[in-house]
C-alpha cells in the first residue's frame, strides 16, 4: 500500500499568517497517461465528517475559499492556507487515490491550531 | 441537495455483527461510488473499502477481508456495510462518503457511532 506521511504533525499559526502543512507518498501518484497526481486534502473539525477541500492535488472544491490551496507533483505535495482564519482550526489529512482497483490511503493527520 | 444519512450508533458485544445503513439523496444513487471510512477516537482516518453501487461491484481493505460485507439496495439508494466478529479494538465512528474518480470523496455522511464492550 501507498503510505502517507504528513508534517509536522500538529501546528500553531497566528491570524493572519500563512500555515503549510506537506504530505509525502512512499511512491508517485502522478499517472503519467494524464498527467495528474491523485492527491486530496480534507478538513476535519471536531464532531464533524472530514470535508473535501482540495483534489488532483491542486483543484478546489466549489465553495472552497480560494485562501486554501494545494501544490506539489508525484510524491511531494503542499496545502497552503495563505491567511489563517480562526475557523480553519481543524485537522488537516491528505489521502492518495492512484492505487488501482484501491485501497485509498490517508496521511495521519495535522492539528492546525491558532498561536 | 446531495445528503448521505447514516443510521444510528450501535452497541455490540465482541463477537457480533453490526450492519451501518447510508441512504443517498439529491443525486443518482448508481452514478457513484461508495466509500466506507473509520475513525476510533482521537485517531486519524482508516479507508474500510468501496462499492460500486451500479455493479454491486465491491473492494476491500486486506485489513477488514473476510469480516466485512458492503451492499445496496437501489430501490431505496441505500448502501450498507456490515462488520463481523467485533472485537473492542473495532469501537469507532464509521463513514460512508460518495467517491467518484477513484477515490475522491465530496460527500460524507454525518458517522455511526459503533461501541463494542462486553
Amino acid at each position: 500500500d501507498i503510505v502517507m506521511t504528513q508534517s509536522p504533525d500538529s501546528l500553531a499559526v497566528s491570524l493572519g499568517e500563512r500555515a503549510t502543512i506537506n504530505c509525502k507518498s512512499s511512491q508517485s501518484v502522478l499517472y503519467s497517461s494524464n498527467n495528474k497526481n491523485y492527491l486530496a486534502w480534507y478538513q476535519q473539525k471536531p464532531g464533524q465528517p472530514p470535508k473535501l477541500l482540495i483534489y488532483w492535488a491542486s483543484t478546489r472544491e466549489s465553495g472552497v475559499p480560494d485562501r486554501f490551496s494545494g501544490s506539489g507533483s508525484g510524491t511531494d505535495f503542499t496545502l497552503t492556507i495563505s491567511s489563517l482564519q480562526a475557523e480553519d482550526v481543524a485537522v488537516y489529512y491528505c489521502q492518495q487515490y492512484y492505487s488501482t482497483p484501491r485501497p485509498i490511503t490517508f496521511g495521519q493527520g495535522t492539528r492546525l491550531e491558532i498561536k | 441537495q446531495v445528503q448521505l444519512v447514516q443510521s444510528g450508533a450501535e452497541v455490540k458485544k465482541p463477537g457480533a455483527s453490526v450492519k451501518v445503513s447510508c441512504k443517498a439523496s439529491g443525486y443518482t444513487f448508481t452514478s457513484y461510488d461508495i466509500n466506507w471510512v473509520r475513525q476510533a477516537t482521537g485517531q486519524g482516518l482508516e479507508w474500510m473499502g468501496w462499492m460500486n453501487p451500479n455493479s454491486g461491484n465491491t473492494g476491500y481493505a486486506q485489513k477488514f477481508q473476510g469480516r466485512v460485507t458492503m451492499t445496496r439496495n437501489t430501490s431505496i439508494s441505500t448502501a450498507y456495510m456490515e462488520l463481523s466478529s467485533l472485537r473492542s479494538e473495532d469501537t469507532a465512528v464509521y463513514y460512508c462518503a460518495r467517491g467518484f474518480s477513484g477515490g475522491i470523496n465530496d460527500y460524507w455522511g454525518q458517522g455511526t457511532l459503533v461501541t463494542v464492550s462486553s
